[in-house]
């Protein structure tokens, strides 16, 4: 399958910090890559939609003031949260789509995301 | 509200047995639907992605579709420790250019050596 790659894997910011994490595509450009949220025994919560070249689209109750997100080339997605707070802290998974028409969705490792 | 539902399960089954997986989805629309198996701490990973109704068998795996009764299962043939994970059921709902998945909750499997 295609190669997702996701950096950090975990990372402990302070409150009031500024996290960026990056989700790569290695070996496909993606048009498309999503930004997902799962936090301990639930399922993963969709909270942006990542669209190269256009602004992202946010889910309903997704701050996007907030959670910052860059896609500036066909390989690259950001995810920025800004001023992050303890209630932040969660697995935060990206996923792309290898091209468009194709429907199966490949996911990075996912960045552990504490933030104390 | 588009949703998927699975069984949070958990679900045991002993060593070399079948494990089946349940999954129904509220959006009689959607055409594409997948299985992901997630390990603990781990990001998801696909195992399975069935279109259309019937069988679809890659290795222990068979996926089922079922779009009349809004089913989609996985059985697990020989299931060994290491197939336990939580297992998530997604489709891609109905609608022009809509690539964003709905995922169920997942269903946790245990298999016991």
């Amino acid at each position: 399958g295609a190669v997702v790659s996701q950096h950090p894997s975990w990372v402990i910011c302070k409150s009031g910090t500024s996290v960026k994490i990056e989700c790569r595509s290695l070996d496909f450009q993606a048009t498309t890559m999503f930004w997902y949220r799962q936090f301990p025994k639930q399922s993963l919560m969709l909270m942006a939609t990542s669209n190269e070249g256009s602004k992202a689209t946010y889910e309903q109750g997704v701050e996007k003031d907030k959670f910052l997100i860059n896609h500036a080339s066909l390989t690259l997605s950001t995810l920025t949260v800004t001023s992050a707070h303890p209630e932040d802290s969660s697995f935060y998974i990206c996923s792309a789509l290898p091209g468009r028409g194709n429907t199966e969705a490949f996911f990075g490792q996912g960045t552990r995301l504490t933030v104390v | 509200q588009k949703e998927v539902e699975q069984n949070s399960g958990p679900l045991s089954v002993p060593e070399g047995a079948i494990a089946s997986l349940n999954c129904t989805y509220s959006d009689r629309g959607s055409q594409s639907f997948f299985w992901y198996r997630q390990y603990s701490g781990k990001s998801p990973e696909l195992i399975m992605s069935i279109y259309s109704n019937g069988d679809k068998e890659d290795g222990r795996f068979t996926a089922q579709l079922n779009k009349a009764s809004q089913y989609v299962s996985l059985l697990i043939r020989d299931s060994q420790p290491s197939d336990s994970a939580t297992y998530l059921c997604a489709c891609l709902p109905s609608g022009a250019g809509s690539y964003q998945l709905t995922f169920g909750k997942g269903t946790k499997l245990s298999v016991i050596p």
